[in-house]
């Protein structure tokens, strides 16, 4: 299974802009880049995923790179609720399953 | 609310037992899928059903199965109980299967064998 790697944690203040970034340098040509978040005590939620090209809803903002190698989740004003566990995923074509890693815990600042 | 529920909530039991777990996806999503949570090993998928047949397995233990009903509800049944059973699990559905289908997840069932 194709993996990603993320760092384990991040802070940020209250209402500034958060880039999380992964790293995925096997990713194959049809693995989706998925990212969900999961907040203490509740379970996972989906963000956002893309294939190829940088991809934005009402949550996020997801940047992939051109080769592919590594994504950066953006959001574009952090607030307390965002605080959670952020999983970057490759959803890839012979598998209907997701493989959660360690994530990166986010942490926000008032 | 994603639309996906789960009972019970918590369930506490004795090693050794059986107990099931039900999920209930969102309206019209025809795939299912089970993960369990524990501290040590984190999110793990376990298995998959689309419109009722088993699709994909992961690492789930000969103790446990699921089905999928035809009202597309899903039951995940675990026996013998060991102490290190006790996680969260977790029920998600989408809407088909495949790689670029965003996954809903439940709130959970918390199990503790005691």
């Amino acid at each position: 299974d194709a993996k990603t790697t993320q760092p384990n944690s991040m802070e940020s203040n209250e209402e500034e802009p958060v880039h999380l970034p992964c790293n995925h340098s096997t990713i194959s040509g049809t693995d989706y880049i998925h990212w969900y978040r999961q907040l203490p005590s509740q379970g996972p939620e989906y963000v956002i995923h893309g294939l190829t090209s940088n991809v934005n809803n009402r949550m996020a903002s997801l940047a992939i790179a051109e080769d592919r190698k590594s994504s950066t989740l953006i959001l574009h004003r952090a607030t307390l609720r965002d605080a959670a566990v952020y999983y970057c995923i490759l959803s890839m074509d012979s598998s209907y399953k997701l493989i959660f890693g360690s994530g990166t815990r986010l942490l926000v600042r008032p | 609310d994603s639309g996906v529920t789960q009972t019970p909530k918590h369930l506490i039991t004795a090693t050794g037992q059986r107990v099931t777990l039900r999920c209930s996806p969102r309206s019209g999503d025809l795939s299912v899928y089970w993960y369990q949570q524990s501290l040590d090993q984190g999110l793990q998928f376990l298995i998959q059903y689309y419109n009722g047949e088993e699709r994909a397995k992961g690492n789930i233990l000969e103790r446990f199965s699921a089905q999928q009903f035809p009202d597309l509800h899903s039951e995940l049944n675990l026996s013998s109980l060991e102490l290190g059973d006790s996680a969260l699990y977790f029920c998600a559905s989408s809407t088909g299967q495949g790689r670029f289908y965003e996954q809903y997840f439940g709130p959970g069932t918390r199990l503790t064998v005691t």
